[in-house]
């Protein structure tokens, strides 16, 4: 099973960016890249995915390496709201067991 | 839409008791899955299934079972409940075809005593 690879914690300062990292090396030709964030006591929400070129959308931008064997979200203003796990998963072509992993808890701080 | 609705919200069985933890999905999607979350850890995938009448095994599938007779729904039942089953449930599902994103019900909190 394709598996991905993050920092367990980062921190930022509220307003300012923030870029999570994600490895994952041995990602297939057909996997798509996919974030979700899982605020407190919440169910786990999407964020953005890609395939090959960077995405934005309005909650964030997804920024994919040429070889694709890592990637990052970017998001460009921290708030408070953002403090989340964020997790990096793999999905689609060569597999279909989607892997959670333990994500990124980031910490913002005011 | 509804999306995806998983029932009961809220369970507290006994060792040794059987429960089916309920989940059904109203998009026509193909993809649905099993993830348990035990307190400050991360998802893992226990079965996942692609189609009717196709279920595999995720990570950690032992002491469950699942069917899945319909598109819509997808069942997890515990046979034989044990504390380490102790957990919060999330199912989810995907339109398999466009990889769009996982779509994820609101959650069973299930205690066993």
């Amino acid at each position: 099973d394709a598996k991905t690879t993050q920092p367990n914690s980062m921190e930022s300062n509220e307003e300012e960016p923030v870029h999570l990292p994600c490895n994952h090396s041995t990602i297939s030709g057909t996997d798509y890249i996919h974030w979700y964030r899982q605020l407190p006591s919440q169910g786990p929400e999407y964020v953005i995915h890609g395939l090959t070129s960077n995405v934005n959308n309005r909650m964030a931008s997804l920024a994919i390496a040429e070889d694709r064997k890592s990637s990052t979200l970017i998001l460009h203003r921290a708030t408070l709201r953002d403090a989340a796990v964020y997790y990096c998963i793999l999905n689609g072509g060569a597999t279909n067991k989607l892997i959670f992993g333990t994500g990124t808890l980031l910490a913002v701080q005011p | 839409n509804a999306g995806v609705t998983q029932t009961p919200k809220f369970q507290v069985l006994k060792t040794g008791q059987s429960m089916t933890l309920q989940c059904a999905q109203d998009m026509n999607h193909e993809y649905m899955s099993w993830y348990r979350q035990d307190p400050g850890m991360g998802l893992r995938l226990i079965h996942y299934s692609v189609g009717a009448g196709i279920t595999d095994q995720g990570e950690v599938p032992n002491g469950y079972n699942v069917s899945r007779s319909t598109t819509e729904d997808f069942p997890l039942r515990l046979l034989s409940a044990a504390p380490s089953q102790t957990s919060v449930y999330f199912c989810a599902s995907q339109d398999s075809a466009t990889n769009e994103k996982l779509f994820f019900g609101s959650g069973t909190q299930l205690s066993v005593l």
